[in-house]
């Protein structure tokens, strides 16, 4: 089984400030790696996958990078609606699986 | 315009089954493209994937290791919907329960969920 690690639990970022969280495969990857963003009382929301193909309707700012076991999800300009958890997931590896999310806290 | 609708009991006592269902509305749970899943999510385990089920001329279901001992996922053409039963659930089993769609085989990450259900095991 593929384990994710998102070594951030919480990020400190300040409203208008660049956001960057990490998330760490056991094996490679590829490019099979997907973010979503869950606030409160709702399900995940789907923002990247294929590592940096942005889903319909996700704003620009956010953007996905790596490849392989390494991979990163930055928010260029924090808007007071991306204050959320954040999780990656591999679908390269059976089972798919999820990392342990990275909240994006008010500064 | 696709959506999820998730019903079933909050509250199960231990060594009971857990049963749940998801109403697909806007797509076909028969798809030929899409795949129906069942993913839960508790502070203890975070999101775990469960299973999914999915029609390419056939039937196909796929279970985690994890829950294979205790799990079945039955798609329903005539009401175009999936159920989850789990059984001998365990306070351990308590968590958000969510159902999610993906596009093929391949490409198994989640772009629908449903809203999700908190299923608490307590007697």
């Amino acid at each position: 089984e593929t384990v994710m690690t998102q070594s951030t639990a919480t990020l400190s970022v300040s409203p208008g400030e660049r956001a960057t969280l990490s998330c760490r495969a056991s094996q490679t990857v590829y490019t099979n790696l997907a973010w979503y963003q869950q606030k409160p009382g709702q399900a995940p929301r789907l923002l990247i996958y294929g590592a940096f193909t942005r889903a319909t309707g996700i704003p620009a700012r956010f953007s996905g990078s790596g490849s392989g076991t390494e991979f990163s999800l930055t928010i260029s300009s924090l808007q007071s609606e991306d204050f959320a958890v954040y999780y990656c997931q591999q679908y390269n590896n059976w089972p798919p699986g999820f990392g342990g999310g990275t909240k994006v806290e008010i500064k | 315009q696709v959506q999820l609708q998730q019903s079933g009991p909050g509250l199960v006592k231990p060594s009971q089954t857990l049963s749940l269902t998801c109403a697909i509305s806007g797509d076909s749970v028969s798809s030929n493209s899409a795949v129906w899943n069942w993913i839960r999510q508790s502070p203890s385990r975070g999101l775990e994937w469960l299973g999914r089920t999915y029609y390419r001329s056939k039937w196909y279901i796929d279970y985690a290791a994890s829950v294979e001992s205790r799990i079945t996922i039955t798609p329903d053409t005539s009401k175009n919907q999936l159920s989850l039963h789990l059984n001998s659930v365990t306070p351990d089993d308590t968590a958000v329960y969510y159902c999610a769609r993906n596009w093929g085989t391949v490409n198994w990450y989640f772009d629908l969920w449903g809203r999700g259900t908190l299923v608490t095991v307590s007697s």
